[in-house]
């Protein structure tokens, strides 16, 4: 049982490059979770999607899109990659949603560097 | 506006010497307060969901309390191998976001 496995782990991107950050769960949640972790700044909400089929907004989601391809895979794509956006990026996944108390689990991360 | 705050942002420990981690919140509607320990280079394991003031959760040298401005790690007698960042997060009523705090960085040294 894998939980959430991400790909890749490791890139670095010259600015202006686009890449797409892929992710898939095997624990059949319903809710994924793109997550970027900055030092001094905790974990920040990019985009979620509640279900198979939506998608929405986070915290800071300017310069990233997504897709909720399927009940198993959530991938985030960077369309044209800035320097602001290196950082160590999650995928996570739950059962519910945070408001019904259920838990997130995640993924071993993605290092990006844009240069 | 929602937030999660904790303290200390570092600690160093000898073996064995017991402390505990501090988590507080201001959140409209709490529906789950969750602990994660988080090593260097891994994504974040999830250890304790704690719903209402006055639950107590434990695992291994592990004692997560909660209250209903702030919850407690405990770590009881610590071994090195107890060493990570230890985060907090906070899901509320009506909405998709796990708050986080920014975690402590817990050392503890042999």
């Amino acid at each position: 049982n894998a939980g959430v496995t991400q790909t890749p782990k490791f890139q670095v991107l010259k600015t202006g490059q686009s890449m797409t950050l892929q992710c898939a769960q095997d624990m059949n949640h319903n809710s994924m979770y793109w997550y970027r972790q900055d030092p001094g700044m905790g974990l920040r909400l990019i985009y979620y999607s509640a279900s198979e089929g939506t998608t929405d907004k986070g915290e800071v989601p300017n310069g990233y899109n997504v897709s909720r391809l399927n009940k198993r895979e959530f991938s985030l794509r960077l369309e044209s990659a800035a320097p602001s956006q290196t950082s160590v990026y999650f995928c996570a996944s739950s059962d519910n949603a945070p408001g019904a108390g259920t838990e997130a689990f995640f993924g071993q991360g993605t290092r990006l560097t844009v240069v | 506006e929602d937030q999660v705050t904790q303290s200390p942002e570092a600690l160093r420990l000898q073996e064995g010497e017991s402390s505990s981690l501090n988590c507080s919140y201001t959140v409209s509607g709490l529906r789950g307060l969750f602990w994660y320990r988080q090593d260097p280079g891994k994504g974040p394991e999830f250890l304790f969901t704690l719903y209402s003031a006055g639950e107590e959760k434990e695992k291994e040298r592990l004692k997560a309390t909660l209250t209903k401005k702030e919850s407690f790690l405990h770590i009881t007698a610590p071994k090195p191998e107890d060493s990570a960042t230890y985060l907090c997060a906070v899901g509320t009523s009506g909405t998709y976001k796990y708050i986080f705090g920014t975690g402590t960085r817990l050392k503890v040294l042999a």
